[in-house]
């Protein structure tokens, strides 16, 4: 079946630790994106890239770091300069058009204690 | 991109039509309004998108206004699993590169009461 995949749905990490967050998709898209979500809030836009080795800094970059060295994997590092990295990340992908739509992966919830 | 503005909660019998409305007062000629979905704790869910016209699929319908204004998400049988929250987006511009960035605001929880 082709989607979106993001691994592990439910992360645990010690503060100050830096930790990747998988992204795979099998949709053939060129676009890819990373959200974060916090608790009773909407999504927010951390990275995006819509061609293999590019990408460009979303709204909140900031203490997160991507690579994309294929067009299936967008994977997001979450340093330690993030200053409150606990959130709901979230992965999406779609075609490079206009008129077309995105599709999300399940997300991975990163705690950091 | 274009700001939405969107009730905070809404309720619906299941079985009858869930009406969600929108308004998107700044959105420009060539921005699309897109309304997506989440369930608690999963990813977003794509429903349906639309230009200028009245747009259906099998999930929804989209009726937007005249002015492009406004616009409404219509489930026509709500049933208790479309309980959930619903996005309504402004922004992605026809013949743009904005695909795919999605401002998300606060959306309307829709909850579907047996």
């Amino acid at each position: 079946d082709g989607g979106i995949t993001q691994s592990p749905k439910y992360l645990f990490r010690k503060e100050g630790q830096n930790v990747t967050l998988s992204c795979e998709q099998n949709l053939n898209h060129d676009a890819m994106y990373w959200y974060r979500q916090d608790p009773g809030q909407g999504l927010r836009l951390i990275y995006y890239s819509q061609i293999v080795n590019d990408f460009q800094k979303g709204d909140i970059a900031e203490g997160y770091s991507v690579s994309r060295e294929k067009k299936e994997s967008f994977p997001l590092t979450v340093t330690s300069a993030q200053k409150n990295p606990t959130a709901f990340y979230l992965c999406a992908s779609s075609m490079a058009t206009e008129n077309t739509e995105a599709f999300f992966g399940q997300g991975t919830r990163l705690t950091v204690v | 991109d274009a700001k939405t503005t969107q009730p905070t909660s809404m309720d619906c019998a299941e079985g009858r039509a869930a009406n969600l409305p929108c308004n998107h007062s700044t959105i420009s000629g060539n921005e699309y309004v897109y309304w997506y979905r989440q369930i608690h704790s999963q990813g977003p869910q794509y429903i349906i998108h639309g230009l200028k016209n009245n747009e259906t699929n099998e999930m929804a319908s989209l009726i937007i206004t005249e002015d492009r204004k406004s616009s409404t998400l219509i489930l026509p049988h709500a049933t208790l699993r479309d309980t959930a929250v619903y996005y309504c987006i402004g922004g992605l511009n026809a013949g743009g590169t904005s695909y795919g960035k999605l401002t998300f605001g606060q959306g309307t929880i829709l909850t579907v009461h047996p």
